[in-house]
């Protein structure tokens, strides 16, 4: 089982729809949370960390389920722009490692 | 806030010769560097940890003596790949974390992509 798992899509929606990701990890070690977006052939930007009371900002909300181990990504209002690879990532606790999930592919359409 | 900048973006390279590749962090200091790879439509593979004033740690299937890392000052990490090969080819990213901010995310170099013929 890989350690961060990701439905790797592609989800494709048209614009203004609402569109949600999940990611489940394995290793309850796991202490911070990441979304990244990676925009094709780019080096992966971070969209947002992951709180634990859960965070929103703009269109994009983050949620954590520690009891469940998994986070997700909610875009509201999606926009051709939008239109990316997003990366869950886990920091594991007391280490430097992070984990990176394979990414869901989002294309937003006309 | 903080930056990574990477260099070169792109190279171009014959087979057997060496490559090199900088990482700096440019408003903050790192004594951890993370080295990734990227094969198309592929994720993001820790390759090495480079730690200033050590030796770097290797992930499990990565030659050291084919990529060598040197983690020269608190801002400045270096990857060489020695006689490459074709199969070499991809995306390398360098990336670092302000740990002097508690859960500080990991910031990323712009990624070098490099052929190699």
């Amino acid at each position: 089982r890989k350690e961060v798992e990701q439905d790797p899509g592609p989800f494709n929606v048209p614009e203004g729809a609402t569109v949600a990701f999940n990611c489940t990890y394995s290793n309850s070690a796991s202490q911070s949370f990441f979304w990244y977006r990676q925009d094709c052939r780019k080096e992966p930007k971070l969209l947002m960390s992951v709180y634990s009371s859960g965070n929103e900002d703009g269109r994009f909300t983050a949620q954590l389920n520690r009891a469940s181990q998994y986070i997700s990504l909610l875009i509201r209002d999606s926009k051709l722009s939008d239109s990316a690879t997003y990366l869950c990532v886990v920091l594991l606790y007391n280490t430097d490692k992070l984990i990176f999930g394979t990414g869901t592919r989002l294309q937003v359409f006309p | 806030g903080a930056v990574v900048s990477q260099h070169p973006s792109r190279v171009i390279c014959k087979s057997g010769t060496s490559v090199k590749i900088e990482c700096r962090s440019l408003d903050f200091q790192a004594t951890t560097m993370f080295w990734y790879r990227q094969f198309p439509k592929q994720s993001l593979m820790l390759m090495a940890t480079s730690n200033e004033g050590s030796k770097a740690t290797y992930e499990q299937g990565v030659e050291k003596d084919k990529f060598l890392i040197n983690h020269a000052s608190l801002t400045l990490s270096t990857l060489t790949v020695t006689s490459a090969h074709p199969e070499d080819s991809s995306f390398y990213i360098c990336s670092a974390r302000d740990f002097g901010q508690r859960n500080s995310p990991l910031h990323f170099g712009n990624g070098t992509r490099l052929t190699v013929t």
